[in-house]
């Protein structure tokens, strides 16, 4: 199963805010991020969180951690058209091992912004 | 802008061949790591090269392998192709290896395997 897991798909109005869930499942991950695709784009790193923070603000973003839970959240003020993409949690599994830093992403969620 | 260029784009291959998917960063960035993207999927984890050697590997058969050069540039290489190898191929680079250096990805080359 997925180690990372997030809802699909979420729906929006112009205007209102935005929050997508991630739940992980390794309680060692130092950080953890959100990520933003485009249709044809790579990955653009939105924000990250380290572990011994409850939440971190960026302009819009706002990022929630519940490290009990293992739950991670982004809520996007404001929410644009062009906001509309898909949005990927990663997190840092313990076993990268030798150093080697590598990330375990959801599925990711669409989000699409209705004008 | 990331700094992190691929090539090329776009890729067609038949099955059994092989394919290098290239990519270039800004001087600096000294980890590049490759990740496989199906399509609906989030991005896997391939391997990452550390100061030209390979430094950690996921779950992917050896005919998947890379290279690291002296100017940081870096190729994916894939032998005896699959239908499955169909994918959006991503490099990340970063500067050093630790978690506080977030990735940064290229655009990715779109492969298909027909």
């Amino acid at each position: 199963g997925e180690d990372v897991e997030q809802s699909l798909f979420l729906s929006v109005r112009e205007g209102d805010s935005s929050v997508i869930n991630c739940t992980y499942t390794d309680s060692s991950s130092t950080y953890l991020y959100w990520y933003k695709q485009e249709p044809g784009a790579g990955l653009q790193l939105l924000t990250y969180i380290f572990s011994n923070m409850d939440m971190k603000q960026d302009q819009r973003l706002t990022v929630l951690l519940n490290k009990k839970d293992k739950h991670l959240s982004l809520r996007i003020a404001d929410t644009q058209t062009g906001d509309s993409a898909i949005y990927f949690c990663a997190e840092t599994p313990r076993n990268s091992g030798a150093g080697s830093y590598q990330l375990t992403f959801g599925k990711g969620t669409k989000l699409s912004v209705i004008p | 802008e990331t700094g992190v260029t691929q090539s090329p784009t776009h890729l067609i291959k038949t099955r059994g061949q092989q394919v290098t998917l290239r990519c270039s960063s800004q001087s600096g960035h000294n980890t590049v790591s490759w990740y496989q993207q199906a399509l609906g999927q989030g991005p896997q984890f391939i391997f990452q090269y550390y100061r030209e050697e390979e430094n950690g590997r996921g779950n992917f058969p050896p005919r998947f392998s890379g290279l690291q050069f002296p100017n940081y540039s870096s190729e994916l290489n894939v032998n005896a192709l699959e239908l499955d190898d169909s994918a959006l191929y991503l490099c990340a680079c970063q500067f050093g290896n630790s978690y506080n250096s977030p990735l940064h990805f290229g655009n990715g080359t779109r492969l298909t395997v027909t």
